[in-house]
């Protein structure tokens, strides 16, 4: 049973263009949370998504900031215009059910130049 | 609000020694607490948790934690470390309910580096 999946590892992106980052939960699991790790702190809530809904958000900047878990494929994070701000290591977690213990992704590092 | 200080950003410590990684917490209600530990190139791996019961918490690869509610702090020990160990543990709170750890907030890591 493979892990939580994020895609890519490492992504750069120029200010102003925009950056797509990738999170397969584990098997079975239809929970995913982000959370985002700025340089030299700890990680950050950033929102928590059901299939296909969006149950909490209340760490989702509220500007350029987007995410979603459709009923196929993967929960995208969607982040528009970068600035160097947004660099830092988005991480992915998935539970399987409401509440459990939820599973890490190994995080994707998005830099800003 | 939940909040967590890890007071060490790094501890270097030589193999077969005794560790303790500090971590206090602030907040207005109960909480479950938990250690992660991520190894290089790794994602976030559960070592242990309190949600409730003893306050002596075990987990894998030899920790162990306990929560004092006087003190507000969950330490996290082992009493001889390996090389392996070498990697950076991060301390986390969630609002202690049943679904309290949808929301975890973390503090920034100590790196735990072991001295051959």
């Amino acid at each position: 049973n493979a892990g939580v999946m994020q895609n890519p590892r490492h992504l750069v992106r120029r200010r102003g263009q925009e950056a797509r980052l990738r999170c397969s939960p584990m098997k079975g699991h239809s929970h995913v949370y982000w959370y985002r790790q700025l340089p030299e702190e700890g990680l950050k809530f950033m929102v928590y998504l059901q299939k296909e809904n969006i149950i909490d958000e209340s760490g989702m900047p509220k500007e350029r900031f987007s995410a979603e878990f459709p009923k196929e494929g993967p929960s995208i994070l969607r982040i528009q215009q970068v600035v160097r701000g947004d660099s830092a290591a988005y991480f992915c977690a998935s539970s399987p059910f409401r509440g459990d213990e939820a599973f890490f992704g190994q995080g994707t590092r998005l830099t800003v130049v | 609000a939940q909040s967590v200080t890890q007071l060490d950003s790094q501890v270097p410590v030589f193999e077969e020694a005794p560790v303790e990684l500090r971590c206090n917490y602030s907040s207005s209600v109960s909480v479950y607490l938990f250690w992660y530990v991520q190894y290089p190139n790794q994602g976030l791996q559960l070592l242990l948790k309190y949600l409730s019961g003893s306050t002596l918490v075990k987990g894998i690869n030899g920790f162990e934690a306990e929560f004092n509610k006087s003190q507000t702090s969950f330490h996290l020990r082992k009493p001889s470390v390996h090389i392996s160990d070498t990697a950076e543990y991060f301390c986390a709170v969630s609002r202690g309910s049943r679904f309290g750890n949808e929301k975890l907030t973390f503090g920034t890591g100590t790196r735990l580096t072991i001295i051959p």
